[in-house]
Parts: C-alpha cells; sequence; structure tokens
C-alpha cells in the first residue's frame, strides 16, 4: 500500500463547480499534509498545507484533514479555467522528506 | 528569475549513453531534492542534500546515478549507462530548512527521453 494514495482522474467540471480532491493516507505519524499544484510542463508549486487535523482556507481553497479516517481533501469554489492542472497531495513527517500521491488531472471547462 | 532553474530542459540520448542535468537552487536554500516523475504519476524522491552533504538516497537511486553538490550550490545529476526505463521527468526543487513545514520550491523540470 502506498503511503498517500490518490486518485488519478481525470476529473472534468464546468467553470463555477465545487471540486472536491481527496487522498488517502496509510501513516499517522503524519505532521502536515499539503497540496501541490501542477501546470502542464511545470514543476509543482505548494498550494495550501494543514498541519496534523483540521480546515484551513486560502480564498476559493479550503484544505480539510480528517485523522479518524486518514482522509485530506481539498475544495476548490468557483472553479475557473486557470484552475486546470494536475493536483498533488503529499505528507510531510517535519523532516525533509516529501511523499507525494499520484495526482489528480482537473479540467475545467469554459 | 531568482526561481530554481535546471539544464537542459530536454535531453533525447540512445541506450547506454551518459548524461548530466543540472540544477541551480534559490541562492539561500540549504537543502537541495531530486525527483523523478514519470506521466501519471507523482514526483518520486531520490536523493537530498543539506548544503554539500547528500544525507539521503532513494532506494530508486541505482548505482548508475550519482548526484553532486559541490560547495553546498549548484548540484548535478548524472545516469551512466541510460536506460529506457530512465526516461522520465527529473525534478529539482530546494528549500530553506528549519522549523515548521519544509515547503519545496521545484525547478521546471529536465524531460530524458532514451531512444
Amino acid at each position: 500500500q502506498k503511503e498517500v494514495e490518490q486518485d488519478p482522474g481525470p476529473l472534468s467540471v464546468p467553470e463555477g463547480a465545487i471540486v472536491s480532491l481527496n487522498c488517502t493516507y496509510s501513516n499517522s505519524a503524519f505532521q502536515y499534509f499539503m497540496w501541490y499544484r501542477q501546470y502542464s510542463r511545470k514543476g509543482p508549486e505548494l498550494l495550501m498545507y494543514t498541519y496534523s487535523s483540521g480546515n484551513k482556507e486560502d480564498g476559493r481553497f479550503t484544505a480539510q484533514v480528517d485523522k479518524s479516517s486518514k482522509y485530506i481533501s481539498l475544495f476548490i469554489r468557483d472553479s475557473q479555467p486557470s484552475d486546470s492542472a494536475t493536483y498533488l497531495c503529499a505528507r510531510d513527517t517535519g523532516g525533509f522528506k516529501t511523499i507525494f500521491g499520484a495526482g489528480t488531472r482537473l479540467f475545467v471547462k469554459a | 528569475d531568482t526561481g530554481v532553474s535546471q539544464n537542459p530542459r530536454h535531453k533525447i540520448t540512445k541506450r547506454g549513453q551518459n548524461v548530466t542535468f543540472r540544477c541551480d537552487p534559490i541562492s539561500e536554500h540549504n537543502r537541495l531534492y531530486w525527483y523523478r516523475q514519470t506521466l501519471g504519476q507523482g514526483p518520486e524522491f531520490l536523493t537530498y542534500f543539506q548544503n554539500e552533504a547528500q544525507l539521503e538516497k532513494s532506494r530508486l537511486l541505482s548505482d548508475r546515478f550519482s548526484a553532486e553538490r559541490p560547495k553546498g550550490s549548484f548540484s548535478t545529476l548524472e545516469i551512466q549507462r541510460t536506460e529506457q526505463g530512465d526516461s522520465a521527468m527529473y525534478l529539482c526543487a530546494s528549500s530553506l530548512g528549519g522549523a515548521g513545514i519544509n515547503e519545496q520550491f521545484f525547478g521546471p523540470g529536465t524531460r530524458l527521453t532514451v531512444l
């Protein structure tokens, strides 16, 4: 079992839709959970992170961690065509190493 | 541009040849990472440097792979006797280190195609 599991999609939604992206993790020792966004032919960039559990909101984006079910979610409100990218969930134990999920490809249609 | 840079952006080589990639991290970052990413997968950790010291190597990094970071500045990743299975995007990232979240800043990657 991979440490971070993620549905690769692709996920296609109309502009303005609410998008829900999800991951599951297996190691309860995780400290930070992160979402990276990767545009085509670019390196990933950090979008949001949460510590251990709870919610964090930043504009149209909300990151959520449910420790009881080992579930990580990213919600995008009022999705835009510019949100079309691959979204990678990741875990960081507070050390140097980051483990990434496979990524979910999102297409937002205008 | 003060971000992470990687050269070359693309490399096509024949099986059995050696290739070398370069990464220039953000100047004040003391941590440097190499990842490999194949189509439909997330980045897979290869190796990590703290300044000039290589502190961790993944089991993915066979003895044909070697990485260096002389003087704790730029880094090179060399693949000897390339195989078709080495075809992938090679990503470099750097971070400041310290307490808290280890935000890594990625370069644009070097896409390797082994024929």
